[in-house]
Protein backbone atom coordinates (compact mmCIF):
# COMPACT_ATOMS: atom_id res chain seq x y z
CA UNK A 1 0.00 0.00 0.00
CA UNK A 2 1.79 2.98 -0.99
CA UNK A 3 2.43 5.86 1.71
CA UNK A 4 1.75 9.28 1.69
CA UNK A 5 2.66 11.19 -2.01
CA UNK A 6 4.11 15.03 -1.94
CA UNK A 7 5.16 16.99 -4.71
CA UNK A 8 7.30 18.79 -5.29
CA UNK A 9 9.75 17.40 -2.77
CA UNK A 10 12.10 20.83 -3.78
CA UNK A 11 11.29 23.85 -4.53
CA UNK A 12 12.56 27.35 -5.09
CA UNK A 13 10.89 30.47 -5.41
CA UNK A 14 11.01 34.48 -5.12
CA UNK A 15 9.59 36.89 -2.64
CA UNK A 16 5.71 37.66 -3.78
CA UNK A 17 6.06 34.43 -6.33
CA UNK A 18 3.06 32.13 -5.29
CA UNK A 19 3.21 28.27 -4.78
CA UNK A 20 1.32 25.07 -5.16
CA UNK A 21 1.55 21.51 -3.29
CA UNK A 22 0.39 18.84 -3.80
CA UNK A 23 -0.61 15.62 -1.36
CA UNK A 24 -1.56 12.55 -2.31
CA UNK A 25 -3.06 10.22 0.88
CA UNK A 26 -3.31 6.87 1.31
CA UNK A 27 -5.65 4.68 -0.38
CA UNK A 28 -8.99 5.19 1.11
CA UNK A 29 -7.88 8.00 3.43
CA UNK A 30 -10.15 10.81 3.26
CA UNK A 31 -8.44 13.41 5.78
CA UNK A 32 -5.51 15.31 4.89
CA UNK A 33 -3.86 17.68 7.06
CA UNK A 34 -1.10 19.99 6.12
CA UNK A 35 1.69 21.41 8.45
CA UNK A 36 4.64 23.94 8.54
CA UNK A 37 7.53 23.14 9.78
CA UNK A 38 10.68 26.02 10.74
CA UNK A 39 13.63 25.77 12.86
CA UNK A 40 11.96 28.86 14.53
CA UNK A 41 8.41 27.77 15.68
CA UNK A 42 8.69 23.91 15.12
CA UNK A 43 5.38 22.02 13.56
CA UNK A 44 2.01 24.33 13.23
CA UNK A 45 -1.02 23.37 12.09
CA UNK A 46 -2.37 24.71 9.20
CA UNK A 47 -5.39 23.18 8.25
CA UNK A 48 -7.25 20.31 7.48
CA UNK A 49 -10.01 18.36 4.97
CA UNK A 50 -12.43 16.08 4.85
CA UNK A 51 -14.79 15.14 2.22
CA UNK A 52 -13.40 18.28 0.29
CA UNK A 53 -14.46 20.79 3.60
CA UNK A 54 -12.00 22.57 5.56
CA UNK A 55 -12.64 20.66 8.78
CA UNK A 56 -10.25 22.82 11.01
CA UNK A 57 -8.20 25.50 10.45
CA UNK A 58 -4.48 26.94 12.44
CA UNK A 59 -3.70 30.34 12.93
CA UNK A 60 -1.99 31.40 9.48
CA UNK A 61 -3.05 34.28 7.12
CA UNK A 62 -5.03 34.45 4.43
CA UNK A 63 -2.17 33.90 1.94
CA UNK A 64 -2.47 30.02 2.77
CA UNK A 65 -5.13 28.19 1.42
CA UNK A 66 -5.70 24.77 0.79
CA UNK A 67 -8.64 22.47 -1.26
CA UNK A 68 -9.46 18.69 -1.69
CA UNK A 69 -10.65 17.41 -4.18
CA UNK A 70 -13.28 14.22 -4.98
CA UNK A 71 -10.47 11.61 -5.46
CA UNK A 72 -9.21 13.40 -1.41
CA UNK A 73 -6.06 14.12 -3.10
CA UNK A 74 -5.02 17.50 -1.28
CA UNK A 75 -3.38 20.75 -2.17
CA UNK A 76 -1.99 24.10 -0.54
CA UNK A 77 -1.39 27.19 -2.26
CA UNK A 78 0.67 30.43 -1.24
CA UNK A 79 0.63 33.27 -2.29
CA UNK A 80 2.60 36.41 -2.24
CA UNK A 81 5.52 34.54 -1.07
CA UNK A 82 7.85 35.61 1.67
CA UNK A 83 11.12 34.68 3.12
CA UNK A 84 9.58 32.99 6.46
CA UNK A 85 7.59 31.23 4.03
CA UNK A 86 10.57 28.76 3.22
CA UNK A 87 10.07 25.64 5.75
CA UNK A 88 9.02 22.52 5.16
CA UNK A 89 5.45 21.56 4.36
CA UNK A 90 4.12 18.15 5.79
CA UNK A 91 0.73 16.35 4.97
CA UNK A 92 -0.74 14.02 6.63
CA UNK A 93 -3.78 11.68 5.84
CA UNK A 94 -5.79 9.68 8.17
CA UNK A 95 -9.00 7.59 7.71
CA UNK A 96 -12.08 7.96 9.06
CA UNK A 97 -15.15 6.15 10.37
CA UNK A 98 -15.89 3.48 13.08
CA UNK A 99 -12.95 1.99 12.55
CA UNK A 100 -10.56 5.04 12.51
CA UNK A 101 -8.36 5.53 15.39
CA UNK A 102 -7.25 9.10 14.72
CA UNK A 103 -3.54 8.06 13.60
CA UNK A 104 -2.72 10.20 11.20
CA UNK A 105 0.62 9.08 8.55
CA UNK A 106 2.53 11.51 7.12
CA UNK A 107 4.52 12.39 3.62
CA UNK A 108 8.10 13.08 3.43
CA UNK A 109 7.33 17.10 2.43
CA UNK A 110 7.95 19.40 0.68
CA UNK A 111 10.91 21.66 1.51
CA UNK A 112 9.93 25.77 -0.03
CA UNK A 113 12.69 28.10 0.17
CA UNK A 114 11.65 31.49 -0.70
CA UNK A 115 14.42 34.01 -2.30
CA UNK B 1 -4.81 26.30 23.88
CA UNK B 2 -3.21 23.13 23.95
CA UNK B 3 0.82 23.68 24.60
CA UNK B 4 3.14 20.82 24.65
CA UNK B 5 6.86 20.42 26.55
CA UNK B 6 9.09 17.70 25.66
CA UNK B 7 12.34 16.78 27.95
CA UNK B 8 14.91 16.89 27.56
CA UNK B 9 15.30 18.50 24.24
CA UNK B 10 18.59 16.66 23.50
CA UNK B 11 20.32 13.43 24.57
CA UNK B 12 23.27 11.79 23.92
CA UNK B 13 23.91 7.88 25.30
CA UNK B 14 25.77 5.42 24.58
CA UNK B 15 24.37 2.14 22.90
CA UNK B 16 22.88 0.13 24.67
CA UNK B 17 21.08 2.18 27.32
CA UNK B 18 17.00 2.38 28.18
CA UNK B 19 15.83 5.38 27.79
CA UNK B 20 12.97 8.06 28.83
CA UNK B 21 11.41 10.90 26.62
CA UNK B 22 9.39 13.14 28.88
CA UNK B 23 6.14 14.67 27.39
CA UNK B 24 3.61 16.65 29.08
CA UNK B 25 0.85 18.61 28.01
CA UNK B 26 -1.99 21.30 29.34
CA UNK B 27 -5.29 20.44 27.86
CA UNK B 28 -6.08 17.08 29.14
CA UNK B 29 -9.08 16.71 26.82
CA UNK B 30 -7.78 14.47 24.27
CA UNK B 31 -8.51 12.32 22.10
CA UNK B 32 -5.51 10.07 21.51
CA UNK B 33 -1.43 11.02 22.03
CA UNK B 34 0.74 10.10 18.88
CA UNK B 35 4.75 9.74 18.98
CA UNK B 36 6.62 9.67 16.03
CA UNK B 37 10.52 10.04 15.11
CA UNK B 38 11.71 12.52 12.51
CA UNK B 39 15.28 11.73 10.47
CA UNK B 40 17.06 15.13 9.47
CA UNK B 41 14.44 16.17 6.61
CA UNK B 42 12.40 13.90 6.46
CA UNK B 43 8.74 13.52 7.39
CA UNK B 44 7.41 11.81 10.35
CA UNK B 45 7.06 8.28 10.83
CA UNK B 46 4.42 7.28 13.33
CA UNK B 47 5.90 5.18 16.29
CA UNK B 48 2.93 4.65 18.55
CA UNK B 49 -0.53 5.77 19.31
CA UNK B 50 -2.02 5.56 22.56
CA UNK B 51 -6.06 6.18 22.80
CA UNK B 52 -7.19 8.32 25.45
CA UNK B 53 -8.53 5.36 27.33
CA UNK B 54 -5.28 3.33 27.39
CA UNK B 55 -2.81 3.39 29.77
CA UNK B 56 0.21 2.39 27.18
CA UNK B 57 1.15 0.58 24.16
CA UNK B 58 4.40 -1.10 22.90
CA UNK B 59 5.82 -2.11 19.82
CA UNK B 60 8.88 -4.12 19.74
CA UNK B 61 11.50 -1.79 22.28
CA UNK B 62 9.22 0.74 22.65
CA UNK B 63 6.61 1.83 25.30
CA UNK B 64 4.76 4.70 25.70
CA UNK B 65 2.69 5.21 28.40
CA UNK B 66 -0.27 7.69 29.20
CA UNK B 67 -1.58 9.17 32.18
CA UNK B 68 -4.26 12.19 30.90
CA UNK B 69 -4.98 13.40 34.47
CA UNK B 70 -1.67 15.07 34.59
CA UNK B 71 -1.11 15.63 31.08
CA UNK B 72 2.00 13.64 30.90
CA UNK B 73 3.22 11.25 28.43
CA UNK B 74 6.50 8.78 28.23
CA UNK B 75 8.21 7.38 25.37
CA UNK B 76 10.29 4.33 27.06
CA UNK B 77 13.05 2.86 24.65
CA UNK B 78 14.79 -0.27 25.39
CA UNK B 79 18.24 -1.22 24.39
CA UNK B 80 19.36 1.76 22.40
CA UNK B 81 20.83 1.58 18.99
CA UNK B 82 22.50 3.84 16.58
CA UNK B 83 19.43 3.63 14.76
CA UNK B 84 17.39 5.37 17.22
CA UNK B 85 19.29 8.67 17.06
CA UNK B 86 16.56 10.69 15.56
CA UNK B 87 14.53 13.76 17.05
CA UNK B 88 11.06 12.46 18.47
CA UNK B 89 8.04 14.25 18.92
CA UNK B 90 4.98 13.78 21.05
CA UNK B 91 1.62 14.91 19.88
CA UNK B 92 -1.90 14.92 21.47
CA UNK B 93 -5.23 15.16 19.45
CA UNK B 94 -7.78 17.30 21.01
CA UNK B 95 -11.32 16.20 21.97
CA UNK B 96 -13.33 18.71 19.13
CA UNK B 97 -13.22 16.55 16.50
CA UNK B 98 -10.91 16.31 13.37
CA UNK B 99 -6.97 15.32 13.27
CA UNK B 100 -5.86 18.60 14.83
CA UNK B 101 -2.28 17.89 16.20
CA UNK B 102 -0.61 20.27 18.05
CA UNK B 103 3.11 19.05 18.29
CA UNK B 104 5.82 19.67 20.82
CA UNK B 105 9.40 21.16 19.94
CA UNK B 106 10.53 17.68 20.19
CA UNK B 107 13.87 15.68 22.21
CA UNK B 108 16.54 14.84 19.62
CA UNK B 109 18.45 11.82 20.85
CA UNK B 110 21.95 10.59 19.66
CA UNK B 111 22.78 7.12 20.54
CA UNK B 112 26.61 6.60 19.92
CA UNK B 113 28.31 3.36 19.22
Amino acid sequence: KAGVTQTPRYLIKTRGQQVTLSCSPISGHRSVSWYQQTPGQGLQFLFEYFSETQRNKGNFPGRFSGRQFSNSRSEMNVSTLELGDSALYLCASSPEGALNTGELFFGEGSRLTVL
Amino acid sequence: KQEVTQIPAALSVPEGENLVLNCSFTDSAIYNLQWFRQDPGKGLTSLLLIQSSQREQTSGRLNASLDKSSGRSTLYIAASQPGDSATYLCAPVGMRGGNKLTFGTGTQLKVEL
